[in-house]
């Protein structure tokens, strides 16, 4: 079945410094790809998606690029805030098959300091 | 425009009660889906349904657990009886259409059971 690895966190990182989270997927189809992100205490928000091969998402100074040659989705940001301490998920969903149905990573949270 | 509205926000129950979980999904929106989150699961999709209609329900994770959807505005989540292990934040999301990929999440509802 189709299934989403994340890197394991926390990651702790200082304000300004770079971001990669590493996101690999295996899917039989042809998945659209997604990083949510949750904010201490709320619900899951839709930060970015690809929908084909070498899409690239973007948000919020953050991007992703669709790898089918390597099947990942790593997020990446520039220079990360203190504001985007939270806990980030990759998800795919299949194209074929039935429906709406995500499937997401573990989840990898994201600590930036002063 | 409000968002997906869960209630309770917070839930604290004996084991062997009955706990019910409800959810209003964004207005307009034809789809629905009830997710559990736990440290050691992750964030697990237990049902979802479309146009009112229970679509797919094999992450219910056994007979304790029931869905409705009796209307598009109203969906509820209820365990009977309710046991220690199923202390989780439970979410509800909406999609606009059983195609349309993004799905919006509510805050979640944090349930301990004792």
């Amino acid at each position: 079945g189709d299934s989403v690895t994340q890197m394991e966190g926390p990651v702790t990182l200082s304000e300004e410094a770079f971001l990669t989270i590493n996101c690999t997927y295996t899917a039989t189809g042809y998945p659209s790809l997604f990083w949510y992100v949750q904010y201490p205490g709320e619900g899951l928000q839709l930060l970015l998606k690809a929908t084909k091969a070498d899409d690239k998402g973007s948000n919020k100074g953050f991007e992703a690029t669709y790898r089918k040659e390597t099947t990942s989705f790593h997020l990446e940001k520039g220079s990360v805030q203190v504001s985007d301490s939270a806990v980030y998920f990759c998800a795919l969903r299949e194209l074929t098959g039935g429906g709406n149905k995500l499937t997401f990573g573990t989840g990898t949270q994201l600590k930036v300091e002063l | 425009d409000a968002g997906v509205i869960q209630s309770p926000r917070h839930e604290v129950t004996e084991m062997g009660q009955e706990v019910t979980l409800r959810c209003k999904p964004i207005s307009g929106h034809n789809s629905l889906f009830w997710y559990r989150q736990t440290m050691m699961r992750g964030l697990e999709l237990l049902i979802y349904f479309n146009n009112n209609v229970p679509i797919d329900d094999s992450g219910m994770p056994e007979d304790r657990f029931s869905a409705k959807m009796p209307n598009a505005s109203f969906s509820t989540l209820k365990i009977q009886p309710s046991e220690p292990r199923d202390s989780a934040v439970y979410f509800c999301a909406s999609s606009l259409s059983f195609s349309q990929e993004t799905q919006y999440f509510g805050p979640g509802t944090r349930l301990l059971v004792l």
